[in-house]
This record gives C-alpha cells, sequence and structure tokens, in this order.
C-alpha cells in the first residue's frame, strides 16, 4: 500500500529566509505527486504536481519541487519566504495513469509552517 | 464557475442521529471524493466515485454511505453518527489526473456529535 511521510510536523523561518519541506513516499511504482496548502479555516489549494518529465517542477506563489527516484522523494522550496505562506502543507500520491488510473491520492500529515516577521 | 460547493459549513448532531453532507461540483468533474481531516493525521479517504453510479471505499468508509446519481453530486450520508466521527469532511473532485489540475477541494463541513 502506498504511504507518504512528511517528518516534520512544525517548521518555523524567517520572512526572506528560503524553505524545505520534506516529503518522502513509499510506492511500487512512479507515482503522480503532489503539494497542496491549506490556510486556516480553507480547503486545499493545488500548489504544484509531477506526472513525468523534467523533475523539477515549479508551482504557484513561486513554490517549486524536486523529484528524487533514487530518495523516494518529493521535497517542496522556495528560495524567499513571505509572512502570507503560513500555513500547512500536505504532500499527496497517487496512482499512475499508466500503472491503472483511478484518483485515490494518499496524503501525508502535514507540515505547519510558522513564518516569523 | 463555483467549483465544489459543500453545505452545510457546520453541523451539531447528538449520537445516534443520522445526517447528509451535500457535495455538488458545476466542472462536469468524473471523479468525486470525500476525505476527512483530522489532527495529526492527515486527510484520508472515506469513499470515493469515479462517475455516476459507480462508487467505492476508501480507507475508512465504516458508518458512511454514499451515492452518485448525476455526475454533479455526491452526498455522503452518516447512518448513526457516532462522537469517532466528530471532524472536518472535505470533498473534491477532479478530471482523470493525467492532464488534470489535480482535485479541487470544497471548503469543508465542520461537524460536531455530541
Amino acid at each position: 500500500a502506498q504511504s507518504v511521510t512528511q517528518p516534520d510536523i512544525h517548521i518555523t523561518v524567517s520572512e526572506g529566509a528560503s524553505l524545505e519541506l520534506r516529503c518522502n513516499y513509499s510506492y511500487g511504482a512512479t507515482p503522480y505527486l503532489f503539494w497542496y496548502v491549506q490556510s486556516p479555516g480553507q480547503g486545499l489549494q493545488l500548489l504544484l504536481k509531477y506526472f513525468s518529465g523534467d523533475t523539477l517542477v515549479q508551482g504557484i506563489k513561486g513554490f517549486e519541487a524536486e523529484f528524487k527516484r533514487s530518495q523516494s522523494s518529493f521535497n517542496l522550496r522556495k528560495p524567499s519566504v513571505h509572512w502570507s505562506d503560513a500555513a500547512e502543507y500536505f504532500c499527496a500520491v497517487g496512482p499512475n495513469i499508466l500503472t491503472g488510473g483511478g484518483n485515490k491520492l494518499t496524503f501525508g500529515t502535514g507540515t505547519q509552517l510558522k513564518v516569523e516577521l | 464557475n463555483a467549483g465544489v460547493t459543500q453545505t452545510p459549513k457546520f453541523q451539531v448532531l447528538k449520537t445516534g442521529q443520522s445526517m447528509t453532507l451535500q457535495c455538488a461540483q458545476d466542472m462536469n468533474h468524473e471523479y468525486m471524493s470525500w476525505y476527512r481531516q483530522d489532527p495529526g493525521m492527515g486527510l484520508r479517504l472515506i469513499h470515493y466515485s469515479v462517475g455516476a453510479g459507480i462508487t467505492d471505499q476508501g480507507e475508512v468508509p465504516n458508518g458512511y454511505n454514499v451515492s452518485r446519481s448525476t455526475t454533479e453530486d455526491f452526498p455522503l450520508r452518516l447512518l448513526s453518527a457516532a462522537p469517532s466521527q466528530t471532524s472536518v469532511y472535505f470533498c473534491a473532485s477532479s478530471y482523470r489526473l493525467e492532464g488534470s489540475g489535480g482535485y479541487t477541494f470544497g471548503s469543508g463541513t465542520r461537524l460536531t456529535v455530541v
């Protein structure tokens, strides 16, 4: 069964500092990978996704993520964090359509980001 | 476009009561899913549907029923509410994963069972 691990429950960074949120997955084949962000009291918003091709993917709000097959990782990065980035971030993995399709996403437990001014 | 609409936004139930959480999308998405979110546990899949008339169980289906009579609607029924069902419930929809933007989520229903 697939699983997603986000080892950091809470992260605090200073505004303007760089950010990296870790995500490791367990899956039988190359999955589809996603990062979502959730602001307090809101639903989840898709930041970026990886399906295939270039392993460095760009998303909204200046975020990027790199797929590393050898490490089963899909870490989220941002060069300079803004106070408005404070939120909870979820990594998710889903089946590759070439290996069965469907859309049963498995989510990590989330990383809460706090930004200090 | 309204996207994914969930109603109600808040609900308090007594143990043993039943209710239906409504979810509607206007994007003609084939796939719809219900997740529950609990602190420290991320989102867990309750039930999902790959199209009208087709539903299947997710990770935590016990105590919940779903049906998908139309492409647009995917209601979640709590048969006999229990305190363990206190949670935030999210409905989500998508096209097939490949080429889609991933899930679009509703704004959630916060349910408290007392």
